[in-house]
């Protein structure tokens, strides 16, 4: 069956430190899109990808960057972990790039930054 | 950034009641979309609206796409408890997507 994963789903990191999540999907869909969780703010995008080497900032795009070089893959970096990088990421991928038609989000990624 | 929001921020319902919850925005979104959350989990796609006053349903679900675009609307009749969850609306410009704070529904049996 086709899934979306993200890996690690949890993970404690120092500040400073250079921290990437991974996000894997096997639905062959050509939209991705990184976002976090935090609590009174609901989700923000962070990136989102269109395609193959294809990379958009999204609202809070600032401290982050992301990387297109396959369909099923779309890493998040963190440059330089900041106490205000702790929160819930979660991963999607979707048919269209609004979101709908065939649209999954992986089970999220919990990070930590001491 | 983009705002929108969401009420009622909670809700307690005796199962059986039908629960109605509404998100609004001070700008226009070419696209509405309802989530549900479960604990732990990611949200989950409930239903897409794509162009103004458009009312769909999926189940005992209804959404509403409002006539300024600007807002949205979701029902569900009959609750059970497994609509347990955090209900979230979310709008798309048509490259950005924003995200309401949520409906924590909590059903009573």
């Amino acid at each position: 069956d086709a899934e979306i994963t993200q890996s690690p789903r949890h993970k404690i990191t120092e500040t400073g430190r250079q921290v990437t999540l991974a996000c894997h999907q096997t639905w062959n869909h050509n939209n991705m899109f990184w976002y976090r969780q935090d609590l009174g703010h609901g989700l923000r995008l962070i990136h989102y990808s269109y395609g193959v080497q294809d990379t958009n900032k999204g609202e809070v795009s600032d401290g982050y960057s992301v990387s297109r070089s396959n369909t099923e893959d779309l890493p998040l970096t963190l440059e330089s972990a900041a106490s205000s990088q702790t929160s819930v990421y979660f991963c999607a991928s979707s048919e269209s790039r609004a979101g709908t038609g065939s649209s999954f989000f992986g089970q999220g990624t919990r990070l930590t930054v001491v | 950034g983009q705002q929108l929001n969401q009420s009622p921020q909670s809700m307690f319902i005796q199962e059986g009641e039908d629960v109605s919850m509404n998100c609004t925005s001070s700008s226009i979104f070419n696209t509405w979309l309802w989530y549900k959350q479960d604990p732990g989990e990611g949200p989950v796609l409930l239903i897409a609206l794509y162009k103004a006053g458009e009312l769909t349903s999926n189940g005992r679900l209804t959404a509403q796409f409002g006539i300024t675009r600007k807002d949205s609307f979701l029902n569900i009749s009959a609750s059970i408890p497994s609509d347990v969850g955090i209900y979230f609306c979310a709008g798309y410009t048509g490259n950005q997507f924003y995200f309401g704070t949520g409906t924590s529904l909590t059903v009573i049996p």
